[in-house]
């Protein structure tokens, strides 16, 4: 009954291949997220969809790709991967402004490794 | 830009002791929030704070919030082994549009 879920929990891959981590939230909350922590536990926004739209698109190289199918879903696609984007990848999901709740919520992370 | 700073990022305690952790942000925000993580686990919610002057308890955790000094602060009281973890201090400049994170504090309670 997770919340938050995300898949894979674990993804070790080589230098330049494709792969994709997927994110489900049962919360009815519109707005999700895409959140990278790196090595030293720095938390940055990358994406964020409000109901199937793309609002926050921060500075992350155009190898990753989002995209939600409904709002209960978004999904990471990350293209010719590197080194440099060994990491952590949370998802979130929230209410936007005016909904009935507050606060954020968190998937179990992906721990993803470059080799 | 918002901006969010934590102090200290490091923290080592004594079982029985107290302390605080500072967190700064930069610009005029809706709320403050506190996370807990552990080591390769989550971000578990502990606080929302919504107004100024707000404080909440849970435990031996005591959150504030100083909209005016754009600070908040999280006390520790008689820390426990348990309390070890990263605690994270997180502000949204619009109530649900995003969270900026501070750098995190590394808490370790020595028994």
């Amino acid at each position: 009954d997770t919340a938050v879920s995300q898949t894979p929990k674990y993804l070790v891959t080589q230098m330049g291949n494709d792969k994709s981590i997927k994110c489900e939230q049962n919360l009815g909350h519109d707005t999700m997220y895409w959140y990278k922590q790196d090595s030293k536990k720095f938390l940055k926004i990358m994406f964020s969809y409000n109901n199937k739209e793309l609002i926050i698109n921060e500075t992350v190289p155009n190898r990753f790709s989002p995209k939600s199918p409904d709002k209960a879903h978004l999904n990471l696609h990350i293209n010719s991967l590197e080194l440099g984007d060994s990491a952590v990848y949370f998802c979130a999901s929230s209410y936007r402004t005016g909904g009935p709740g507050y606060g954020y919520t968190f998937g179990s992370g992906t721990r993803l490794t470059v080799v | 830009e918002l901006k969010v700073e934590q102090n200290p990022l490091f923290l080592s305690m004594q079982e029985g002791k107290n302390y605080t952790i500072y967190c700064n942000y930069s610009t005029t925000s809706d709320r403050l929030y506190w996370y807990r993580q552990d080591p390769g686990k989550s971000l578990e919610s502990l606080f929302v704070l919504l107004s100024n002057g707000a404080v909440k308890q849970e435990g031996r955790l005591m959150a504030s919030l100083d909209t005016k000094a754009r600070l908040s602060t999280l006390h520790i009281t008689a820390a426990v082994h348990d309390l070890s973890a990263t605690y994270f201090c997180a502000v949204d400049k619009v109530a649900g549009n995003m969270l900026t994170f501070g750098g995190g504090t590394r808490l370790m309670v020595k028994p």
